[in-house]
């Protein structure tokens, strides 16, 4: 079964601190993997992708997220956090295979704080 | 302005009593889902829809039924709705007839109240 699992439901971070949010992955197949940003009060807004190709993934806003086959990973991180990062993140996945292709499966999502 | 929008934003009803949430895209996207938002629980999906009188069901389709008559809309119904349905609903779209690698455009939502 496809499956996602983001284990912090809470990451805090200082203002130009990194920040690392987790996830994890079980997928039959490849994994399509994606990372989505939630502000309050708005709908969900895509942030990055791994089809294939290099397992360092740039998006939107100055994020970025590895993708490691061996320990079915997709983390997301940002080198300087800014306190307008401050918001609520979910990892998602598809497979490329079987009878759940059109299917996409979200973690739990992870609330970030950054503080100034 | 591409977009996904849903109607109502806001919507208090009281059990039994049916109800549609519309969803429609301007971006002749094949794809198109929907999900419910619990706290603690992510997003979940509902139905999806791979093109025009194409539904499957998601994780959590009890209770909910879909059509997708023309390629723009996706409306959700709820044919008799409970108290458990109370959810923020997000219906999403993208390119491509499964969408498997294209990012999903997300509606702003819709903040459902069964009583």
């Amino acid at each position: 079964a496809q499956s996602v699992a983001q284990p912090e439901d809470q990451v805090n971070v200082a203002e130009g601190n990194p920040l690392t949010v987790k996830c994890t992955y079980s997928v039959s197949g490849n994994p399509y993997l994606f990372w989505y940003v939630q502000y309050p009060n708005r709908g969900l807004q895509f942030l990055l992708k791994y089809i294939t190709g290099d397992n360092l993934v740039k998006g939107s806003y100055g994020f970025e997220a590895e993708f490691n086959k061996s320990q079915t990973s997709f983390h997301l991180k940002k080198p300087s956090a800014l306190v307008s990062d401050s918001a609520l993140y979910f990892c998602a996945v598809r497979s490329d295979r079987g009878s759940t292709l059109g299917r996409l499966y979200f973690g739990r999502g992870t609330q970030l704080t950054v503080w100034p | 302005e591409a977009q996904v929008t849903q109607n109502p934003r806001y919507l208090i009803t009281v059990t039994g009593k049916k109800l549609t949430v519309t969803c429609s895209q301007n971006m002749n996207h094949e794809y198109m889902s929907w999900y419910r938002q619990d706290p603690g629980l992510g997003l979940r999906q509902i139905y999806y829809s791979m093109n025009v009188e194409v539904t499957d069901k998601g994780d959590v389709p009890e209770g909910y039924k879909v059509s997708r008559k023309e390629k723009r809309n996706f409306p959700l119904i709820l044919e008799s709705p409970s108290p458990n349905q109370t959810s923020l609903y997000f219906c999403a779209s993208s390119p491509g007839l499964a969408g498997e690698w294209n990012e999903q455009f997300f509606g702003p939502g819709t903040r459902l109240t069964v009583l």
